[in-house]
């Protein structure tokens, strides 16, 4: 079956910390990644994709996400976090073939301490 | 702010009532979906609509009914709804008009359910 992983639950750093967030997908074919953010109050918005190409993608307020084929993986980063970063963040995945079925992790809630 | 609207934000029914919650997109999308999160929780898919065509329904009870009236619109209706169907549910929509479908989702603030 389809699934996404995302391996911390809850991340908690100071501002101006390193950030990373891991998440792995087992699916078979060709992938589409995707990053989502919930601001608390807010609704979901996407932070960033990837679709093909560079395997380092940037996307919105300083993330990036690097796509490694090898090891199924498409981790988030940001080299300095802020306390406005304070937020849920779910890795999500669809097939390339059925793009409009994704599948979500279970989410990492993320608290920046100011 | 989203430019995918939902309403109401807020509904309270019981469990022998009818209602609707409804959405709206004006970004030309052609597909559209239903998700149901609950708290701290990823959201669930419930059905996806291609085309004014209902795709995709992830095995949800009878008792969701969706409804896709125009390309823009999409309704959920509700009927003998039970307490744990209480939740958040999402509408999001993807696939602009003359391109390939990437998936990329663009939600909905949401509608908070909860059944007495």
């Amino acid at each position: 079956a389809q699934s996404v992983s995302q391996h911390n639950h809850h991340v908690i750093l100071s501002e101006a910390a390193s950030l990373e967030l891991g998440c792995n997908y087992s699916y078979g074919g060709t992938v589409n990644l995707f990053w989502y953010v919930q601001y608390p109050g807010q609704h979901l918005q996407l932070l960033l994709k990837y679709f093909s190409g560079d395997p380092l993608v940037k996307g919105i307020k300083g993330f990036e996400a690097e796509f490694i084929k090898s090891k199924f993986s498409f981790n988030l980063r940001k080299p300095s976090v802020q306390w406005s970063d304070t937020a849920e963040y779910f890795c999500a995945a669809s097939r390339r073939t059925n793009a409009g079925k994704s599948t979500f992790g279970d989410g990492t809630t993320l608290t920046v301490k100011p | 702010d989203t430019e995918v609207t939902q309403t109401p934000k807020h509904l309270v029914m019981g469990m022998t009532n009818k209602k609707s919650l409804k959405c709206e997109q004006h970004m030309g999308h052609r597909a559209m979906y239903w998700y149901k999160q609950k708290a701290k929780k990823p959201p669930e898919l419930m059905f996806v609509y291609s085309y004014e065509k209902l795709s995709i329904n992830e095995s949800v009870p009878s008792r969701f009914s969706p409804e896709c009236p125009n390309s823009s619109l999409l309704n959920l209706h509700l009927h003998a709804l039970q307490p744990e169907d209480s939740a958040l549910y999402l509408c999001a929509s993807s696939h602009p008009s003359g391109t390939v479908n990437t998936g990329e989702l663009f939600f909905g603030e949401g509608s908070r359910l909860t059944v007495l």
